[in-house]
């Protein structure tokens, strides 16, 4: 089974600031990667797709980027909004999916 | 406009069963796989399973394989998950959400349903 971890589990950031999170898969998983963001109480919502194809309707400072283990997200420009938890996903075992243990991102 | 509406949660004892509900609008629910993704209490998101569009294929994590099925009714739009021999680590929210490929080959849950909560405890 592809595991999958995250760093930090956590971070305070102020407006403005740009932010990176960071997912590592336990084996290759191409560009077969995802990043969700979930605020509380809420569904999670995909906002990368492919490593790094911005979902539509999600901000242009949402950026991702990485393949085969490594993967980024970044947030050029932190706004208020983007507080929650954001989660990778890899989907590179077919219709079997692993998340990572996701990222606290809160705005100080 | 597209709808995940999950049902059938509640509070159940410890080795009893339960099945929960996902009745989906808005699209051709035939079309496309379906999982079910659980969130227990302040924890992250584990995928629970997964079901081919048809249904013929059929897939599960390692945590609750042998114990959950899931299985999907086309004519009805709805996937369900029915979960039996349940433990207090089996309370959760489950989630249900849509598998969209679209031309970009690399699969990703794009709708998500609000969730219903599962309590397993005596």
């Amino acid at each position: 089974d592809i595991q999958m971890t995250q760093s930090p589990s956590s971070l305070s950031a102020s407006v403005g600031d740009s932010v990176t999170i960071t997912c590592r898969a336990s084996q290759s998983v191409s560009t077969f990667l995802n990043w969700y963001q979930q605020r509380p109480g809420t569904a999670p919502k995909v906002i990368m797709y492919a490593a790094s194809s911005l979902q539509r309707g999600v901000p242009s400072r949402f950026s991702g980027s990485g393949s085969g283990t490594v993967f980024t997200l970044t947030i050029s420009g932190l706004q208020p909004e983007d507080f929650g938890t954001y989660y990778c996903q890899q989907s590179y075992s077919t219709h079997l999916l692993t998340f990572g243990p996701g990222t606290r991102v809160d705005i100080k | 406009q597209v709808h995940l509406v999950e049902s059938g949660g509640g509070v159940v004892q410890p080795g009893r069963s339960l099945r929960v509900s996902c009745a989906v609008s808005g699209f051709s629910f035939s079309s496309y796989v379906m999982h079910w993704v659980r969130q227990a209490p302040g924890k992250g998101l584990e995928w629970v399973a997964g079901i081919s569009f048809d249904g013929s294929n059929r897939y599960y994590a390692d945590s609750v394989k042998g114990r959950f099925t899931i299985s999907r009714d086309n004519s009805k739009s709805t996937v369900y998950l029915q979960m039996n021999s349940l433990r207090p680590d089996d309370t959760a929210i489950y989630f249900c959400a849509r598998e969209y490929e679209g031309g970009s080959a690399h699969p990703y849950l794009d709708y998500w349903g609000q969730g219903t909560l599962v309590t397993v405890s005596s």
